[in-house]
């Protein structure tokens, strides 16, 4: 089966900073990874598909990168509502499969 | 807008058995594979099972395969979780959600919101 990792689990940021979350998984998902948000006691929401094609609706400041095993989210000039959990899910196959989340606080 | 109202979660004993459902509205619901995922308390999310556009091909998690089964009733609109044998570790927000794909299976793309799951003598 595929794990997933991310890192780090929390990250305290400023509002105006630049932000990197990093997701890896255990074998080639070849960019079938998703990144969603989710702010307590909410469902969570889509951000990033594929590895790096932002949903319609997102600001830009989200972006998405990476290949093979090794995938990355962003966040330019974080803003008060991108505090949040954020989880890296591969899609790679009829498996689907969450990193373990990363906190972004202040 | 796309909507997507679970329901049917409460408390239940170990061993025994639980139905959630799922309301849908606001898109073609037959045109679209739907999934379950959850999230027990404080921890992370964790997908449990799909069920393509027709209703023809289920996949499962590990942890449920065997105990819950996914359906579904193009004709009303409705997306039913089936969970037997039912765990104090399955205790868990449960929320169905909309894929992205058009008549494939593809990614999770819309969350509803969810229905807790308690299971505790």
């Amino acid at each position: 089966d595929i794990q997933m990792t991310q890192s780090p689990s929390t990250l305290s940021a400023s509002v105006g900073d630049r932000v990197t979350i990093t997701c890896r998984a255990s074998q080639n998902i070849n960019s079938w990874l998703a990144w969603y948000q989710q702010k307590p006691g909410k469902a969570p929401k889509l951000l990033i598909y594929e590895a790096s094609t932002l949903e319609r609706g997102v600001p830009s400041r989200f972006s998405g990168g990476g290949s093979g095993t090794e995938y990355s989210l962003s966040i330019n000039s974080l803003q008060a509502d991108d505090f949040a959990t954020y989880y890296c899910q591969q899609y790679n196959g009829y498996s689907f499969i969450f990193g373990p989340g990363t906190k972004v606080d202040i | 807008q796309v909507l997507l109202v679970a329901s049917g979660g409460g408390v239940v004993q170990p061993e025994k058995s639980l139905r959630l459902s799922c309301s849908a509205s606001g898109f073609t619901f037959k045109s679209y594979a739907m999934h379950w995922l959850r999230q027990a308390p404080g921890k992370g999310l964790e997908w449990v099972a799909v069920i393509s556009s027709e209703g023809a091909t289920e996949y499962y998690s590990d942890s449920v395969r065997g105990r819950f089964t996914i359906s579904r009733d193009n004709s009303k609109n409705a997306l039913f979780l089936q969970m037997s044998s039912l765990r104090p570790e399955d205790t868990a927000v449960y929320f169905c959600a909309k894929d992205r794909a058009f008549y494939d299976i593809g990614f999770v793309a819309y969350w509803g919101q969810g229905t807790l799951v308690t299971v505790s003598s």
